[in-house]
């Protein structure tokens, strides 16, 4: 029983570097959410999807991207990361629009 | 557009003590109110939600909230506090579905610390 993995689960980059987080969930749940957490702002949404080759922006989308191909999958990239994007990233899953998302244990990224 | 506001980023009790965190909410249709815990290192779990049922709602570990429209709060709860309730908890917010896919507006979290 995976459930949801993510990975790496730390990642240490440079300044103009693209980067890719992965997110793999064995559930068949249809939605996948991307948030990142950072001190005095909770959890903030990035991207959302709502089943494969469905995305769309959540609140703070810029500098990333998103993919969808297979259901099970929804890797985030930062195209070129800057250190504003050090930051604690969390990928989560649900079976359906309102249902308890379940998250993956984080991936701590810091741009140097 | 929907908000949490979580009253104290850090609350301290001494084990045994009754647990309170706050939280309010707004939202302009009906909320799906959750709970979440994050233990150092590690995810969000879920502690409880509300989903329009009962207004008292029960989760694990011996936590509960109470939903009041009225007062537009989330309050979480818990008799007697435990050394393993230490975390940091979150607070969030869903429309329930439609057009936003349920997508969760989160509070800024509430450090607990329990001294023994």
């Amino acid at each position: 029983d995976a459930g949801i993995t993510q990975s790496p689960r730390y990642k240490i980059t440079e300044t103009g570097r693209q980067v890719t987080l992965m997110c793999h969930q064995t559930w068949s749940h249809s939605y996948m959410f991307w948030y990142r957490q950072d001190l005095g702002h909770g959890l903030r949404l990035i991207y959302y999807s709502a089943a494969a080759d469905i995305t769309d922006k959540g609140e703070v989308p810029d500098g990333y991207v998103v993919s969808r191909s297979k259901t099970e999958n929804f890797p985030l990239t930062l195209e070129s990361a800057t250190r504003s994007q050090t930051s604690v990233y969390f990928c989560a899953s649900s079976e359906q629009a309102g249902k308890t998302q379940y998250f993956g244990p984080g991936t701590r990224l810091l741009v140097l | 557009a929907q908000s949490v506001t979580q009253l104290g980023s850090h609350v301290s009790v001494s084990e045994g003590a009754l647990v309170l965190l706050r939280c309010n909410y707004s939202s302009s249709v009906p909320p799906y109110l959750f709970w979440y815990v994050q233990y150092p290192n590690q995810g969000l779990q879920l502690l409880l939600k509300y989903t329009s049922a009962a207004t008292l709602v029960k989760g694990i570990n011996g936590f509960e909230a109470e939903f009041k429209k009225s007062e537009t709060s989330f309050h979480l709860t818990k008799p007697s506090a435990h050394m393993s309730d230490a975390a940091e908890y979150f607070c969030a917010v869903s429309d329930g579905g439609g057009t936003s896919y349920g997508k969760l507006t989160f509070g800024q979290g509430t450090i607990l610390t329990v001294h023994p």
